[in-house]
Protein backbone atom coordinates (compact mmCIF):
# COMPACT_ATOMS: atom_id res chain seq x y z
CA UNK A 1 0.00 0.00 0.00
CA UNK A 2 1.19 3.62 -0.41
CA UNK A 3 2.61 5.51 2.32
CA UNK A 4 0.89 9.25 2.36
CA UNK A 5 1.76 12.13 4.31
CA UNK A 6 0.32 15.71 4.62
CA UNK A 7 1.44 18.80 5.87
CA UNK A 8 0.50 20.57 8.28
CA UNK A 9 -0.99 17.87 10.77
CA UNK A 10 -2.72 20.57 12.12
CA UNK A 11 -3.28 24.68 12.29
CA UNK A 12 -5.23 27.30 14.02
CA UNK A 13 -6.31 29.97 11.23
CA UNK A 14 -8.18 33.12 11.87
CA UNK A 15 -10.96 33.73 9.38
CA UNK A 16 -10.21 35.48 5.99
CA UNK A 17 -6.99 33.87 5.48
CA UNK A 18 -6.04 30.50 3.34
CA UNK A 19 -4.51 27.59 3.71
CA UNK A 20 -3.03 25.69 1.83
CA UNK A 21 -2.58 21.49 2.49
CA UNK A 22 -0.14 19.06 0.89
CA UNK A 23 -0.15 15.69 0.19
CA UNK A 24 2.85 13.29 -0.76
CA UNK A 25 2.89 9.81 -2.14
CA UNK A 26 5.48 7.70 -1.89
CA UNK A 27 4.53 5.84 -5.16
CA UNK A 28 2.99 7.44 -8.57
CA UNK A 29 -0.81 7.13 -8.43
CA UNK A 30 -3.20 7.71 -10.56
CA UNK A 31 -5.92 9.54 -8.43
CA UNK A 32 -5.26 11.49 -5.49
CA UNK A 33 -8.52 12.69 -3.90
CA UNK A 34 -9.49 15.18 -1.05
CA UNK A 35 -11.57 14.89 1.59
CA UNK A 36 -13.65 17.01 4.27
CA UNK A 37 -14.61 15.60 7.35
CA UNK A 38 -16.37 17.68 9.79
CA UNK A 39 -16.29 17.35 13.76
CA UNK A 40 -18.13 14.12 14.33
CA UNK A 41 -19.46 13.47 10.98
CA UNK A 42 -18.13 10.95 8.11
CA UNK A 43 -16.30 12.02 5.23
CA UNK A 44 -17.81 13.83 2.52
CA UNK A 45 -15.74 14.11 -1.10
CA UNK A 46 -14.44 17.24 -2.03
CA UNK A 47 -12.77 17.10 -5.25
CA UNK A 48 -10.50 14.08 -7.21
CA UNK A 49 -7.48 15.19 -8.56
CA UNK A 50 -5.63 13.80 -11.84
CA UNK A 51 -2.21 14.94 -12.82
CA UNK A 52 -2.70 17.01 -15.82
CA UNK A 53 -6.38 18.04 -15.97
CA UNK A 54 -8.31 19.99 -13.74
CA UNK A 55 -9.87 18.67 -10.33
CA UNK A 56 -13.35 17.29 -10.54
CA UNK A 57 -15.47 18.80 -7.75
CA UNK A 58 -18.32 17.39 -6.34
CA UNK A 59 -21.67 19.22 -5.51
CA UNK A 60 -21.10 21.59 -2.93
CA UNK A 61 -17.58 22.54 -3.56
CA UNK A 62 -15.87 25.03 -6.04
CA UNK A 63 -12.85 25.79 -7.41
CA UNK A 64 -12.65 29.17 -6.16
CA UNK A 65 -13.36 27.78 -2.36
CA UNK A 66 -11.12 24.73 -2.85
CA UNK A 67 -8.32 25.10 -5.42
CA UNK A 68 -6.29 22.12 -6.14
CA UNK A 69 -3.17 21.79 -7.92
CA UNK A 70 -1.70 18.32 -9.23
CA UNK A 71 1.33 18.98 -10.59
CA UNK A 72 2.85 15.14 -10.70
CA UNK A 73 2.05 11.90 -10.47
CA UNK A 74 3.01 11.91 -6.32
CA UNK A 75 2.01 15.20 -5.35
CA UNK A 76 -1.34 17.01 -4.58
CA UNK A 77 -2.53 20.31 -2.54
CA UNK A 78 -5.38 21.77 -1.08
CA UNK A 79 -6.12 25.32 -0.62
CA UNK A 80 -9.06 26.04 1.72
CA UNK A 81 -9.33 29.90 1.21
CA UNK A 82 -11.18 33.01 2.87
CA UNK A 83 -11.77 30.70 5.94
CA UNK A 84 -14.69 30.84 8.24
CA UNK A 85 -15.37 28.66 11.40
CA UNK A 86 -17.57 26.15 9.56
CA UNK A 87 -14.41 25.16 7.49
CA UNK A 88 -13.24 24.21 10.71
CA UNK A 89 -12.58 19.61 9.73
CA UNK A 90 -10.08 17.31 9.50
CA UNK A 91 -8.90 17.28 6.03
CA UNK A 92 -7.60 13.86 4.30
CA UNK A 93 -5.78 12.72 0.86
CA UNK A 94 -6.70 9.82 -0.07
CA UNK A 95 -5.00 7.75 -3.25
CA UNK A 96 -6.28 4.98 -4.88
CA UNK A 97 -4.44 1.51 -4.95
CA UNK A 98 -2.19 0.74 -7.80
CA UNK A 99 -3.22 -3.00 -7.51
CA UNK A 100 -6.57 -2.73 -7.46
CA UNK A 101 -9.54 -1.23 -9.64
CA UNK A 102 -12.29 -1.70 -7.27
CA UNK A 103 -12.20 1.98 -5.75
CA UNK A 104 -9.64 1.06 -3.10
CA UNK A 105 -8.38 3.77 -1.75
CA UNK A 106 -5.75 4.59 1.30
CA UNK A 107 -5.54 7.75 3.38
CA UNK A 108 -3.02 10.01 4.81
CA UNK A 109 -3.20 10.83 8.36
CA UNK A 110 -5.43 13.93 7.51
CA UNK A 111 -5.07 18.11 8.42
CA UNK A 112 -7.42 19.19 11.43
CA UNK A 113 -7.69 22.48 10.51
CA UNK A 114 -9.52 24.92 13.25
CA UNK A 115 -10.78 28.67 12.29
CA UNK A 116 -11.54 31.77 14.61
CA UNK B 1 -27.13 6.01 -6.31
CA UNK B 2 -25.05 4.42 -3.43
CA UNK B 3 -25.85 4.50 0.08
CA UNK B 4 -24.17 3.54 3.46
CA UNK B 5 -25.95 3.12 6.76
CA UNK B 6 -24.62 2.66 10.23
CA UNK B 7 -27.36 2.33 12.71
CA UNK B 8 -25.31 2.65 15.02
CA UNK B 9 -23.95 5.76 16.46
CA UNK B 10 -21.87 4.35 19.07
CA UNK B 11 -20.93 1.28 20.81
CA UNK B 12 -19.92 0.33 24.07
CA UNK B 13 -17.78 -3.61 25.01
CA UNK B 14 -16.75 -4.99 27.28
CA UNK B 15 -12.66 -5.92 26.84
CA UNK B 16 -12.83 -10.02 25.77
CA UNK B 17 -16.57 -9.62 24.51
CA UNK B 18 -17.38 -9.96 20.86
CA UNK B 19 -18.48 -7.24 18.65
CA UNK B 20 -20.65 -6.59 15.76
CA UNK B 21 -20.75 -3.24 13.75
CA UNK B 22 -23.38 -2.56 10.78
CA UNK B 23 -23.44 -1.66 7.37
CA UNK B 24 -26.58 -1.46 5.60
CA UNK B 25 -26.00 0.01 1.60
CA UNK B 26 -27.71 0.53 -1.43
CA UNK B 27 -26.48 0.45 -4.87
CA UNK B 28 -27.67 -1.68 -7.78
CA UNK B 29 -24.64 -3.43 -8.53
CA UNK B 30 -22.46 -5.67 -7.09
CA UNK B 31 -20.94 -3.31 -4.86
CA UNK B 32 -17.26 -3.13 -3.42
CA UNK B 33 -17.53 -2.61 0.00
CA UNK B 34 -14.89 -1.75 2.75
CA UNK B 35 -14.37 -1.66 6.49
CA UNK B 36 -11.84 1.91 7.67
CA UNK B 37 -10.89 2.39 11.32
CA UNK B 38 -9.96 5.82 12.57
CA UNK B 39 -8.33 5.88 15.62
CA UNK B 40 -8.34 9.48 17.80
CA UNK B 41 -6.37 12.26 15.90
CA UNK B 42 -5.15 9.77 12.91
CA UNK B 43 -6.04 9.07 9.34
CA UNK B 44 -7.99 5.74 7.69
CA UNK B 45 -7.03 2.68 8.24
CA UNK B 46 -8.18 -0.09 5.78
CA UNK B 47 -9.14 -3.12 7.17
CA UNK B 48 -10.77 -5.14 5.10
CA UNK B 49 -12.53 -5.12 1.43
CA UNK B 50 -14.69 -6.99 -0.44
CA UNK B 51 -14.83 -7.57 -4.20
CA UNK B 52 -16.18 -11.09 -5.44
CA UNK B 53 -16.00 -14.70 -4.09
CA UNK B 54 -16.41 -15.80 -0.69
CA UNK B 55 -18.73 -13.66 1.12
CA UNK B 56 -16.61 -13.93 4.38
CA UNK B 57 -13.78 -11.66 4.18
CA UNK B 58 -10.62 -11.43 6.90
CA UNK B 59 -8.81 -8.58 7.61
CA UNK B 60 -6.59 -6.84 9.83
CA UNK B 61 -6.80 -6.97 13.56
CA UNK B 62 -8.62 -10.03 13.63
CA UNK B 63 -11.61 -8.59 12.36
CA UNK B 64 -13.62 -10.23 9.30
CA UNK B 65 -17.39 -9.09 7.52
CA UNK B 66 -19.74 -11.00 5.76
CA UNK B 67 -21.42 -9.79 2.57
CA UNK B 68 -24.90 -10.89 2.53
CA UNK B 69 -26.46 -9.71 -0.24
CA UNK B 70 -30.31 -10.44 0.30
CA UNK B 71 -29.77 -8.36 3.00
CA UNK B 72 -27.54 -5.74 1.38
CA UNK B 73 -25.63 -6.15 4.98
CA UNK B 74 -21.46 -6.10 5.24
CA UNK B 75 -21.42 -6.77 9.17
CA UNK B 76 -17.84 -5.99 10.93
CA UNK B 77 -17.46 -9.07 13.68
CA UNK B 78 -14.79 -9.85 15.68
CA UNK B 79 -14.95 -12.59 18.81
CA UNK B 80 -12.49 -10.65 21.39
CA UNK B 81 -12.17 -7.06 21.42
CA UNK B 82 -8.72 -5.50 23.06
CA UNK B 83 -8.54 -1.77 24.74
CA UNK B 84 -6.68 -0.91 21.49
CA UNK B 85 -9.61 -1.46 19.13
CA UNK B 86 -11.53 1.94 20.24
CA UNK B 87 -11.96 3.78 17.48
CA UNK B 88 -14.38 5.31 15.05
CA UNK B 89 -15.27 2.18 12.27
CA UNK B 90 -16.46 3.61 9.02
CA UNK B 91 -18.19 1.49 6.31
CA UNK B 92 -17.75 2.75 2.52
CA UNK B 93 -18.97 1.37 -0.44
CA UNK B 94 -17.45 1.73 -3.98
CA UNK B 95 -19.42 1.95 -7.58
CA UNK B 96 -16.94 1.21 -9.36
CA UNK B 97 -16.09 3.07 -12.60
CA UNK B 98 -16.77 6.26 -10.57
CA UNK B 99 -13.92 5.27 -8.67
CA UNK B 100 -15.41 7.21 -5.42
CA UNK B 101 -15.92 5.92 -2.60
CA UNK B 102 -19.17 6.53 0.08
CA UNK B 103 -19.19 6.48 3.45
CA UNK B 104 -20.91 5.67 6.29
CA UNK B 105 -21.52 7.64 9.25
CA UNK B 106 -19.68 5.66 11.27
CA UNK B 107 -19.67 3.77 14.44
CA UNK B 108 -17.36 4.89 17.82
CA UNK B 109 -16.42 1.63 19.47
CA UNK B 110 -15.69 2.58 23.41
CA UNK B 111 -14.07 -0.38 25.06
CA UNK B 112 -14.36 -1.08 29.32
CA UNK B 113 -12.09 -2.81 30.96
Amino acid sequence: SAVISQKPSRDICQRGTSLTIQCQVDSQVTMMFWYRQQPGQSLTLIATANQGSEATYESGFVIDKFPISRPNLTFSTLTVSNMSPEDSSIYLCSVDSAESSYNEQFFGPGTRLTVL
Amino acid sequence: AQSVTQPDIHITVSEGASLELRCNYSYGATPYLFWYVQSPGQGLQLLLKYFSGDTLVQGIKGFEAEFKRSQSSFNLRKPSVHWSDAAEYFCAVGAGGANNLFFGTGTRLTVIP
